[in-house]
């Protein structure tokens, strides 16, 4: 089964706007993490949250996780256009602690 | 700060050509990763490995699939007979534990052409 799926696919705002996007996966996870990856380039790692977390704060990044639902949101506050890149969410799961599992990510392009 | 590098940055083969994409991962790392992304589509797993040897592998990861550490610094994977569809980019990763809440460096990438 697929973990991880993102959605939007895609999102575009302006500078200065908050850019929400979202995460749900389908098993028991340890832990979520958010990465981003700019144009080209390899994932970078953002942002972890535990299963035992709800909310977890870093920079203008805000991560939630509900595991009572499955699914987990990303914020970007006040976004600037250097947050332009695609972003994932990967979870590792009860059953496989060196496994990380990606969706297919959010494009976010953030306009000046 | 210490990175993953990939070489080369971008791969042309001929279809049944071997083709070997190498990784040298952060020095103190201990768990090493490949993961493929074909254009537009989600990061997929291939393999892991660590105290030289798999540790998990994925479907996509079958015979023609090989990893090897042949030093303490380069981790490669070979392709034997390439296909048309393994055109992608394949990155390297690696972390320094294999805890949970370890995360995971990635590298550049190699882009890889299959015609």
């Amino acid at each position: 089964s697929q973990q991880g799926e993102e959605d939007p696919q895609a999102l575009s705002i302006q500078e200065g706007e908050n850019a929400t996007m979202n995460c749900s996966y389908k098993t028991s996870i340890n832990n979520l993490q958010w990465y981003r990856q700019n144009s080209g380039r390899g994932l970078v790692h953002l942002i972890l949250i535990r299963s035992n977390e709800r909310e977890k704060h870093s920079g203008r990044l805000r991560v939630t996780l509900d595991t009572s639902k499955k699914s987990s949101s990303l914020l970007i506050t006040a976004s600037r256009a250097a947050d332009t890149a695609s972003y994932f969410c990967a979870t590792v799961t009860t059953d496989s602690w060196g496994k990380f599992q990606f969706g297919a990510g959010t494009q976010v392009v953030v306009t000046p | 700060e210490p990175e993953v590098t990939q070489t080369p940055s971008h791969q042309v083969t001929q279809m049944g050509q071997e083709v070997i994409l190498r990784c040298v991962p952060i020095s103190n790392h201990l768990y090493f990763y490949w993961y493929r992304q074909i254009l537009g589509q989600k990061v997929e797993f291939l393999v892991s490995f660590y105290n030289n040897e798999i540790s998990e592998k994925s479907e996509i990861f079958d015979d023609q699939f090989s990893v090897e550490r042949p030093d303490g610094s380069n981790f490669t994977l070979k392709i034997r007979s390439t296909k048309l569809e393994d055109s992608a980019m394949y990155f390297c990763a690696s972390r320094r534990t294999g805890g949970q809440n370890s995360p995971l460096h990635f590298g550049n990438g190699t882009r890889l052409t299959v015609t």
